[in-house]
């Protein structure tokens, strides 16, 4: 069975840093890209990084860029994000996502998504 | 603000046919491929379409996706009580400024 499971979300005061974790099982990690959503309470979906199978690609969204950081260990099936200079609009609910395949030749979506660890951003 | 735009609302009667729509650009509707998400009342999202119109294994075949030039489509065909959620669509758009997926605005689905 395939399992995403986050950890390190909590709260933090703006400006701060925090690292968020994601182990999965249940299937060949290094076989995969990831990725990493967010979604506001109460708001809709936004996508924040993609790192490839290898790491050998690695994208972000304007609004994180600089300020994230997005890696994986394949040898420990974990993938995290790095986030410091934190904001109030950086508080949302984090996933972390699987997807396989190439966007030009299409991947078959993010077809598997952990439950989610809450980052508050607060003083 | 999100370059896919979707309707806030939709809503239908169980039975009923309901459509959702998802309008992009040339730089991400018009030339990759589109993906739907259903997320349930206090869930994760779940993948409904992918490739434009290709359903995961478990999902029933009343969700259909379309897409013609810089829009797409999402059909729930027999509507049934358990399809109220919202549902986003999405797609990676290659602009100049990066390669970035994006989800659509959101449309909240409801079964009268």
């Amino acid at each position: 069975e395939v399992q995403l499971v986050e950890s390190g979300g909590g709260l933090v005061k703006p400006g701060g840093s925090l690292r968020l974790s994601c182990a999965a099982s249940g299937f060949t990690f290094s076989s995969y890209s990831m990725n990493w959503v967010r979604q506001a309470p109460g708001k809709g979906l936004e996508w924040v990084s993609f790192i490839s199978s290898s790491s050998s690609y690695i994208y972000y969204a304007d609004s994180v860029k600089g300020r994230f950081t997005i890696s994986r260990d394949n040898g420990k099936k974990s993938l995290f994000l790095q986030m410091s200079s934190l904001r109030a609009e950086d508080a949302a609910v984090y996933y972390c996502v699987r997807e396989y395949g190439d966007y030009k030749q299409g991947t078959e979506g993010f077809d598997y998504w952990g439950q989610g660890t809450l980052v508050t951003v607060s003083s | 603000q999100s370059v896919l735009t979707q309707p806030p609302s939709a809503s239908g009667t169980p039975g009923q046919r309901v459509t959702i729509s998802c309008s992009g650009s040339s730089s991400n509707i018009g030339s990759n491929y589109v993906y739907w998400y259903q997320q349930l009342p206090g869930t994760a999202p779940n993948l409904l379409i992918y490739k434009n119109n290709q359903r995961p294994s478990g999902v029933p075949d009343r969700f259909s996706g379309s897409k013609s030039g810089t829009s797409a489509s999402l059909a729930i065909s027999g509507l049934r009580s358990e399809d109220e959620a919202d549902y986003y669509c999405a797609v990676w758009d290659d602009s100049l400024s990066g390669l970035n997926y994006v989800f659509g605005t959101g449309t909240k689905v409801t079964v009268l």
